[in-house]
């Protein structure tokens, strides 16, 4: 399975953007980008995914590089109900769909301070 | 609707005890997972099914069973609990889609003494 690589920790203030990257080196040419957060106590929650294009919902930005080893996480304008570790996942959508098992790595935790 | 629902919250066991972790889900997702998450490990796949009647083993199935026999169920089994089976289990569920995302449920945190 590709394997992704992101920082274990980061820190910004409130209201002002989050860059948050992952490199995936080693990804295939099928594979989706997803990310996921956990806030704490809470399940981990989908956030947003892509393929190529740069992908924007209510929740964040996706900007994916051109070669596609690398991508960043934007988070607008942070509040503090952002602080949560993000999962950054490759998702195999080549094979059989039964075997699509998502591996969450460490994640980057993230603080926001007031 | 109520999403994933996991009972109990929190349980603790001696070891050898057994009992069931429960996963309802209302969404008629066909897929549904047990993860375990541990501190410094991330979040590991224990068991999945991809319709009722259907399970298959994740990456750390040793010491759980699981069955599908509803759409709406997927109930995980410890049947003799050992102390390395504390952790925080989570619940999951998507869509048939390629690219549905799981939706997962608040967990069960497990103490095993």
């Amino acid at each position: 399975d590709a394997k992704t690589t992101q920082p274990n920790s980061m820190e910004s203030n409130e209201e002002e953007p989050v860059h948050l990257p992952c490199n995936h080196s080693t990804i295939s040419g099928t594979d989706y980008i997803h990310w996921y957060r956990q806030l704490p106590s809470q399940g981990p929650e989908y956030v947003i995914h892509g393929l190529t294009s740069n992908v924007n919902n209510r929740m964040a930005s996706l900007a994916i590089a051109e070669d596609r080893k690398s991508s960043t996480l934007i988070l607008h304008r942070a509040t503090l109900r952002d602080a949560a570790v993000y999962y950054c996942i490759l998702r195999d959508t080549q094979h059989t769909e039964g075997a699509q098992k998502l591996v969450f790595g460490q994640g980057t935790r993230l603080t926001i301070n007031p | 609707n109520a999403g994933v629902t996991q009972t109990p919250k929190f349980q603790v066991l001696k070891t050898g005890q057994s009992m069931t972790l429960q996963c309802a889900q209302d969404m008629n997702h066909e897929y549904m997972s047990w993860y375990r998450q541990d501190p410094g490990m991330g979040l590991r796949l224990i068991h999945y099914s991809v319709g009722a009647g259907i399970t298959d083993q994740g990456e750390v199935p040793n010491g759980y069973n699981v069955s599908r026999s509803t759409t709406e169920d997927f109930p995980l089994r410890l049947l003799s609990a050992a102390p390395s089976q504390t952790s925080v289990y989570f619940c999951a569920s998507r869509n048939r889609g390629r690219n549905s995302p799981l939706h997962f449920g608040n967990g069960t945190r497990l103490t095993v003494t």
